[in-house]
């Protein structure tokens, strides 16, 4: 079975400023997604960014980078020039991948970090 | 346009109660899910059906029946309704192959007085 585990349960950082969140994970696939998702206090989930475990290349999404290290089952979130609106709960998630290029559907996914912004 | 959405955004109901919370999406994908937020917020996958079938059934107690009329809804009966189903629960729709996102609708808080 797989398990996702995030070791920080809260973080603050300045605006302006760089925060990493960590993400590692246990699996014995060798394909397979990883996602963060944002949760902020309205409750909505949204897709900060994305990784297919085939490619090497780190995904990016503007201000929000990850360092995947697939060797290590490591998938951290760097987030440059911390902005007040990125006050939320984090979410690192995994999705197994099925047969015809497919998934296997559904997100398994870590406890969540907090993160605050302060100004 | 919204993409998700569920209703009722909040339900409070008492124990012994038989509830429905609805979902729709709007974006033409083949799989949704129900997933569950506890008062940690962690959340974990309920159920989810691909083109009107159940693909995933998670240890869920036989109270919740998801009923799926077509690819555009997913529905969560709960039956006898227990103070520990008090949570948010969350439809989420996507496409299944090739892993895309998964949209997630606004949630619907469950209080069970």
């Amino acid at each position: 079975a797989q398990t996702v585990t995030q070791s920080q349960p809260e973080m603050s950082v300045q605006e302006a400023e760089t925060v990493t969140l960590s993400c590692t994970y246990d699996t014995s696939e060798n394909n397979y997604y990883l996602f963060w998702y944002k949760q902020p206090p309205s409750r909505q989930m949204i897709l900060v960014i994305r990784q297919e475990a085939y490619k090497q290349q780190n995904a990016t999404e503007n201000r929000f980078s990850v360092n995947f290290q697939k060797a290590a089952k490591s998938f951290s979130l760097k987030i440059s020039d911390s902005q007040l609106g990125d006050t939320a709960m984090y979410f690192c998630a995994f999705m197994k991948h099925g047969n015809y290029g497919g998934s296997q559907g559904n997100l398994i996914f870590g406890k969540g970090t907090k993160l605050s912004v302060k100004p | 346009d919204t993409a998700v959405s569920q209703t009722p955004k909040y339900l409070v109901t008492q124990m012994g109660n038989d509830k429905s919370i609805k979902c729709e999406q709007n974006l033409g994908h083949d799989t949704m899910y129900w997933y569950k937020q506890d008062s940690k917020k962690f959340l974990k996958i309920m159920f989810s059906y691909n083109n009107k079938e159940l693909i995933i059934n998670e240890t869920v107690p036989n109270r919740f029946s998801p009923k799926s009329p077509d690819k555009a809804h997913l529905n969560l009966h709960i039956n006898s309704l227990e103070l520990g189903d008090s949570a948010v629960y969350f439809c989420a729709s996507s496409r299944l192959l090739l892993g895309y996102e998964q949209y997630f609708g606004p949630g619907t808080r469950l209080t069970v007085t």
